[in-house]
């Protein structure tokens, strides 16, 4: 079946650096899609990706989907420590009925 | 968020006991979900519901059944709960398949003792 990827599973950020975090796919995929769970939290919907190459920003957060559609990166600028959390990325099953989340990224950041 | 509320939020149960959580939605939208959620494992989906009655198996369905008889409420139950099945659950709803991001509850904390 469909596998999504993420790198790296964790991350330790300097307050104020920036970081990427990558997420590949087992398979094309229609769109990619982002989610933010806070430590404690839910997680929280950010944003979609449908084009080939498309690049998405978000105040300091930057989405890419790569151009053949198998891999989407996030890059945090100049990270601050309400960015703390766990990233995933998802992408849909071949079938279309529902989402692959990858593993996530947590983001711990260091003061 | 609003229009998503799940209950309990936390549960501590015996092995061998049944429990049912319940995910219910004032959004109206067609689409639910249930998924786990234990470390090193990211977001498991268990079962989903494409409408009242209709629902379908997720990659960790063993042990766990779903009904829907309305489109707000979509149980989740543990016919016999067992302790691999702590976990904290998360349900989420979509207006479309996946065509859209999902909204999550706040999620139910599960012990099984």
């Amino acid at each position: 079946g469909q596998q999504v990827m993420q790198i790296p599973q964790y991350q330790h950020v300097q307050e104020g650096e920036d970081f990427t975090t990558y997420c590949n796919s087992s398979t094309t995929l229609s769109n990619i899609q982002w989610y933010k769970q806070r430590p404690g939290g839910h997680p929280v919907f950010l944003i979609q990706l449908v084009k080939s190459g498309e690049v998405k920003k978000q105040k300091r957060l930057t989405f890419q989907f790569g151009e053949a559609k198998k891999n989407s990166s996030l890059h945090i600028t100049a990270t601050q420590t309400t960015d703390v959390g766990t990233y995933f990325c998802a992408g849909p099953e071949a079938a279309g009925n529902k989402l692959t989340f990858g593993g996530g990224t947590r983001v711990l950041v260091k003061p | 968020d609003a229009g998503i509320t799940q209950s309990p939020r936390h549960k501590v149960t015996e092995t061998g006991t049944p429990v049912t959580l319940r995910c219910h939605q004032t959004e109206n939208h067609r689409y639910m979900y249930w998924y786990r959620q234990d470390p090193g494992h990211g977001l498991r989906l268990i079962h989903y519901s494409y409408g009242v009655k209709d629902t379908d198996k997720g990659e960790v369905s063993d042990g766990y059944s779903v009904s829907r008889s309305k489109t707000e409420d979509f149980l989740l139950t543990l016919e016999s709960a067992t302790s691999s099945q702590t976990s904290v659950y998360f349900c989420a709803i979509s207006e479309s398949k996946v065509k859209e991001g999902y909204t999550f509850g706040s999620g139910t904390r599960l012990t099984v003792v």
